[in-house]
């Protein structure tokens, strides 16, 4: 069975104190890592998509990595609008097709000014 | 573009009701997609349609159902309601081809029910 496992559960930084988030998983054969942002009351909203081990994304503040057990989600230099849960999920190889994403229970990151 | 439409946004019943949930996808978008999150458990997947089938089903017992109707909208049934169903269901779409899954999910921002 498909499995994600992200830490820490929550994470504080002052403003500007970069850091990363981890992501650990487990699947048969993977099709996609895939991180996404989810701001309170809302629901989650697409970041990055990673193929394969070696990959890097980048969008503003954060860069998302990928090796074949983990991802990383670095945010550099944040700022209190990057204060939001980040989820990260796979999607497996499966016979026909499916968009089906395994979660996990994401990261609650609050960034202090 | 308009995005990820979800009715109702919140609601509140009875233990050993019914509720009706309804998705109205981004125009375009074929498969739609419902997950259910609690604080505990996180973001589980309840099933996939494409094409007003259900192309994926995840460990929920059979009181959840759904369907999708021919202009992709779907709507999701929860029968019997007990205390632990109380959640948040969002509803995903994406713009995908029959041969090449994206991943890429467009949420809605969910109906909140709370059951009693």
């Amino acid at each position: 069975e498909d499995q994600v496992t992200q830490s820490p559960e929550a994470l504080r930084l002052q403003e500007g104190e970069s850091s990363s988030l981890n992501c650990s998983y487990t699947v048969s054969g993977l099709r996609g890592l895939f991180w996404y942002r989810q701001d309170p009351g809302k629901g989650p909203e697409f970041l990055f998509t990673l193929y394969s081990a070696g990959e890097e994304k980048e969008k503003e503040r954060l860069k998302a990595t990928l090796t074949k057990k983990e991802s990383f989600l670095h945010i550099t230099a944040p700022k209190p609008e990057d204060s939001a849960t980040y989820l990260c999920a796979v999607q497996g190889l499966t016979r026909g097709g499916s968009e089906k994403l395994v979660f996990g229970k994401g990261t609650k990151l609050t960034v202090n000014p | 573009k308009a995005g990820v439409t979800q009715t109702p946004r919140y609601l509140i019943k009875t233990r050993g009701q019914q509720v009706t949930l309804s998705c109205s996808p981004i125009s375009g978008h074929r498969s739609v997609s419902w997950y259910q999150q609690t604080p505990g458990q996180g973001l589980q997947f309840l099933f996939e349609y494409f094409s007003e089938t259900q192309r994926n089903k995840g460990n929920f017992p059979g009181r959840f159902s759904g369907r999708q109707f021919s202009n992709s909208r779907s709507e999701m049934n929860v029968s019997t309601l007990e205390l632990g169903d109380s959640a948040l269901y969002l509803c995903a779409s994406s713009l995908e081809h029959r041969t090449a899954n994206t991943g890429e999910l467009f949420f809605g921002e969910g109906s909140r029910l709370t059951v009693l």
